[in-house]
């Protein structure tokens, strides 16, 4: 089966503009999160999808981040305006719920300059 | 509130054994996984432990003591591939789906 996609695989952007990163799960999950990894730090929980309802977004670290997932089934997160603390590689993962692990994209390499 | 620790780097022999600790402190606990990441590549699902005990695939094993907040990988008969970083993450209790919240990852590097 193909695994999680994300798109673009890199993205260099000027502070103050806007970037939107895509991510098309494993079909079939309903289940899709968003992760960010920030240089030296660990992998962060942004927020997790169940079909196209927002269940946990208790790690979206504020309104310049929105995430939407129309028809449950890929997943944009924007960042509008971006800042240069958003620089980072952010991970999407898709999981079917009680079976096995969860299946990491190979993430999007977010440059704020 | 959620805390979970592994040493930051290890450095092993080719063919020799490795064991990566992982000590956790979380409100709720609903499984614990390990995950293999490259550098610049995904986290790779390797296991995942939600009684104690043991569980064996292949070269890798994982054991969990959830009276202790303590987990290890066990990585037997170490391969050059194998230098990568290691993950520990603890499922949120919510559901069978609830998010992972990963520590910051041992980098385990194997010498010849």
């Amino acid at each position: 089966e193909a695994g999680v996609t994300q798109f673009p695989s890199h993205s260099v952007i000027e502070k103050g503009q806007t970037v939107t990163l895509r991510c098309d799960p494993i079909s079939g999950h309903d289940n899709l999160y968003w992760y960010r990894r920030v240089m030296g730090k660990e992998i962060k929980f942004l927020l997790h999808f169940v079909k196209e309802s927002k269940q946990d977004e208790s790690g979206m670290p504020n309104n310049r981040f929105l995430a939407e997932r129309t028809g449950g089934t890929y997943s944009t997160l924007k960042v509008q305006p971006a800042e240069l603390e958003d620089s980072g590689v952010y991970f999407c993962a898709s999981s079917q719920e009680g079976v096995g692990g969860y299946t990491f994209g190979s993430g999007t390499r977010l440059t704020v300059v | 509130g959620q805390n979970i620790d592994q040493p930051t780097e290890m450095t092993a022999t080719e063919g020799a054994i490795v064991q990566i600790n992982c000590t956790y402190q979380t409100s709720g606990f609903n499984g614990l996984f390990w995950y293999q990441q490259h550098a610049g590549e995904a986290p790779t699902f390797l296991s995942y432990n939600v009684l104690d005990g043991l569980e064996e695939k292949g070269r890798f094993s994982s054991f969990l003591s959830r009276s202790k907040g303590y987990s290890y990988l066990l990585l037997k008969e170490l391969q050059m591939k194998d230098s990568a970083s290691y993950l520990c993450a603890v499922r949120a209790p919510y559901s069978s789906a609830s998010k992972i919240i990963f520590g910051s990852g041992t980098r385990l590097s194997i010498r010849p």
